[in-house]
């Protein structure tokens, strides 16, 4: 039971244009989301984070939304870069506060120059 | 901050000996560690959960003595996979929970690659 899905494995944006990449959950007592970007054989690197009590949350090119009433959150990445060509996970965790994430799949972004 | 570590970073063994795979937190103290895998393509896999002068809690499926773990002090966590085989050949990645902040995040390690040869 896949409780964290990623349903687009992949993604290729423009230089300059807008990334969006989305991820869906099915565990309503999951309470704080988090995006990790990651390149192969390294560990995941944290991105931004967001708390079921925000809708939005900021953090220079990097905006995190939040639908919970759909159980859908986003990463927005503008304007995109090449060095942003990575595998982004989301991630969730509930409110049992033993900190267990639950990762989604993956999505592979590349940025054309 | 919130830097983790892991040694080594990458480990080549015969079938049958074991291998111990260290998880440091540099800059934080973590009472609670985390033990990932990741097979090629693939999200990262929770096997077990390290708390710091307790017994560790593994995930369904995870065979705790094939995998030991150690959380001896609070910046350091271990990993040994004993009797190694090649099935158990993958990628192993820590994270360190930080619990400094208001909402708490896991930092990861840069991840061991093991070959069981």
């Amino acid at each position: 039971d896949q409780q964290v899905k990623q349903n687009s494995p992949s993604l290729s944006v423009q230089e300059g244009r807008i990334s969006i990449l989305n991820c869906d959950y099915t565990n309503s007592m999951f309470d704080y989301f988090l995006w990790y970007k990651k390149y192969p054989a390294e560990g995941p690197t944290f991105l931004i984070s967001i708390s079921s009590i925000k809708d939005k949350n900021e953090d220079g090119r990097f905006t995190v939304f939040l639908n919970k009433s759909a159980k859908h959150l986003s990463l927005h990445i503008v304007p995109s870069q090449p060095g942003d060509s990575a595998v982004y996970f989301c991630a969730a965790s509930g409110s049992s506060n033993t900190g267990k994430l639950i990762f989604g799949q993956g999505t592979t972004l590349q940025v054309k120059p | 901050g919130a830097v983790v570590s892991q040694h080594p970073s990458w480990v080549i063994c015969k079938s049958g000996t074991s291998v111990k795979i260290e998880c440091r937190s540099l800059d934080f103290q973590a009472t609670t560690m985390f033990w990932y895998r990741q097979f090629p393509k693939q999200s990262l896999m929770l096997m077990a959960t390290s708390n710091e002068g307790s017994k560790a809690t593994y995930e369904q499926g995870v065979e705790k003595d094939k995998f030991l773990i150690n959380h001896a002090s609070l910046t350091l966590s271990t990993l040994t996979v004993t009797s190694a085989h090649p099935e158990d050949s993958s990628f192993y990645i820590c994270s360190a929970r930080d619990g400094r902040g208001a909402e708490e995040t896991q930092y990861f390690g840069p991840g061991t690659r093991l070959l069981v040869l």
